[in-house]
């Protein structure tokens, strides 16, 4: 089975600029992945930031945004802000299998 | 408003039965595939499996498979994650979300423990 991978954990400072990565064990991932990235906060429901690569939802913030970068689906923060301490989760789509796949997700420390 | 809206809080013993629901309301329920995700303590999300009301196509993570049932019922725009018999390692917090490439909304998720 596909095994995606993101980074265990990064620090940013407020204000700063933070790029999280989502790789695919089967290789490049593309926009026929349908990169969605979540952000979820202790105790709470996953929050959907970003679906089919870079596309925003009405309530995700402009700091945010996602791209493919180098082989590999990436979701940047753009003036960090505190309350963007969290965990966040990309899903990656294989639409031969119709199956998704998480990423380990990474914990974001704001400071 | 889309809204999916799932069954509540479950405490089970091992070996004993469980289905859970998901309700979907604000959109055409048996147009849109719908997922399971299961979150363990402490740890990060794992995709399940789908289904697609209209015609209940199915498909399980290779993790998932036969370990757990996901059906749906369009009739009544309810999906479901069903086990035939709990083990402790089932303890976790289960979302459903709608979508297959664009995964939103999701559920509030339901607690499911399974403890001696």
């Amino acid at each position: 089975q596909t095994v995606v991978t993101q980074e265990p954990s990064l620090t940013v400072s407020p204000g700063g600029t933070v790029t999280l990565t989502c790789a695919s064990s089967t290789g490049a991932v593309t926009s026929d992945n349908f990169p969605n990235w979540f952000q979820q906060k202790p105790g709470q429901t996953p929050r959907p930031l970003i679906y089919s690569t870079n596309n925003k939802h009405s309530w995700t913030p402009a700091r945010f945004s996602g791209s493919l970068l180098g082989g590999k689906a990436a979701l940047t923060l753009s003036g960090v802000q505190p309350e963007d301490e969290a965990e966040y989760y990309c899903l990656l789509y294989d639409g031969s299998a119709r199956l998704s796949v998480f990423g380990g997700g990474t914990k974001l420390t704001v400071l | 408003e889309v809204q999916l809206v799932q069954s509540g809080a479950e405490v089970k013993k091992p070996g004993e039965s469980l289905t859970i629901s998901c309700k979907g309301s604000g959109y055409s329920f048996a147009t849109y595939w719908i997922g399971w995700v299961r979150q363990m303590p402490g740890e990060g999300l794992e995709w399940m499996g789908i289904t697609y009301p209209a015609d209940s196509q199915t498909r399980y993570s290779p993790a998932f498979q036969g370990q757990v049932t996901i059906s749906a019922d369009k009739s009544i725009n309810t999906a479901y994650l069903q086990w035939s018999s709990l083990k402790a390692s089932d303890t976790a917090i289960y979302y459903c979300a709608r979508g297959a490439t664009t995964v939103d909304p999701w559920g509030q998720g339901t607690l499911v423990t399974v403890s001696s």
